[in-house]
């Protein structure tokens, strides 16, 4: 089973409109933390918003917010007032609690988001 | 701000060479990790690295790949042979601590092109 899944390849946003990206995740940890990341069409990977697994508050930072589900297994990314600048792809990652350390990231196939003037 | 830096940001080669990508993490991190992503695909996990040694590596490490930290800046991921199919961006990562909980930073990433 995947352990992220993201399953809107693509998404297009009128300008100053919020959008939903969505990201289920699969896990048997207790522990676990998730994040987002920005890949603009120069390839960097900038990474946007964290939300821990015990984190009872839905994390936000900025236009970003996380809508963490836990019962549900999703942490879906929402942008707000879309500028031009938004358009790239966006990556949901999951890291384990499972032995706490050097843990790897384990990303979703992601989803190109398109911000329309 | 303190950011992770790559070089070269991109690597022509002929398969069968070998080629060191360089990656210098945030100064204060003390885990360190490689990832690969072939175009138009996922980013994979290649290796994490912590205290001069080998934390965890991914299927995909095999033993065409090796890791070192020559020196207190450096961090680099050696292919020994290069295949077609290692043409991919290979991306640098670092974080202060090694928990679930600790962000990963990324470098602007290494295109390999292997002809």
């Amino acid at each position: 089973a995947q352990k992220i899944t993201q399953t809107q390849p693509g998404m297009f946003v009128q300008e100053k409109e919020a959008v939903t990206l969505d990201c289920t995740y699969d896990t048997s940890d207790q522990s676990y933390g998730l994040f987002w990341y920005k890949q603009p069409s120069s390839g960097e990977m900038i990474f946007l918003i964290y939300q821990g697994s015990y984190d009872e508050q839905n994390a936000t930072e900025g236009r970003y917010s996380l809508n963490f589900q836990k019962a549900r297994k999703s942490a879906n990314l929402v942008i707000s007032a879309s500028q031009l600048g938004d358009s790239a792809m966006y990556f949901c990652a999951m890291r384990e609690g499972r032995g706490n350390t050097g843990n790897q990231f384990y990303f979703g196939t992601g989803t190109s988001l398109t911000v329309i003037p | 701000e303190p950011e992770v830096t790559q070089t070269p940001s991109h690597q022509v080669t002929q398969m069968g060479q070998e080629v060191i990508l360089r990656c210098v993490p945030i100064s204060n991190h003390l885990y360190f990790y490689w990832y690969r992503q072939i175009l138009g695909q996922k980013v994979e996990f290649l290796v994490s690295f912590y205290n001069n040694e080998i934390s965890e590596k991914s299927e995909i490490f095999d033993d065409q790949f090796s890791v070192e930290r020559p020196d207190g800046s450096n961090f680099t991921l050696k292919i020994r042979s290069t295949k077609l199919e290692d043409s991919a961006m290979y991306f640098c990562a670092s974080s202060e601590l090694g928990g679930y909980t600790d962000t990963q930073y990324f470098g602007p990433g290494t295109r390999l092109t292997v002809l």
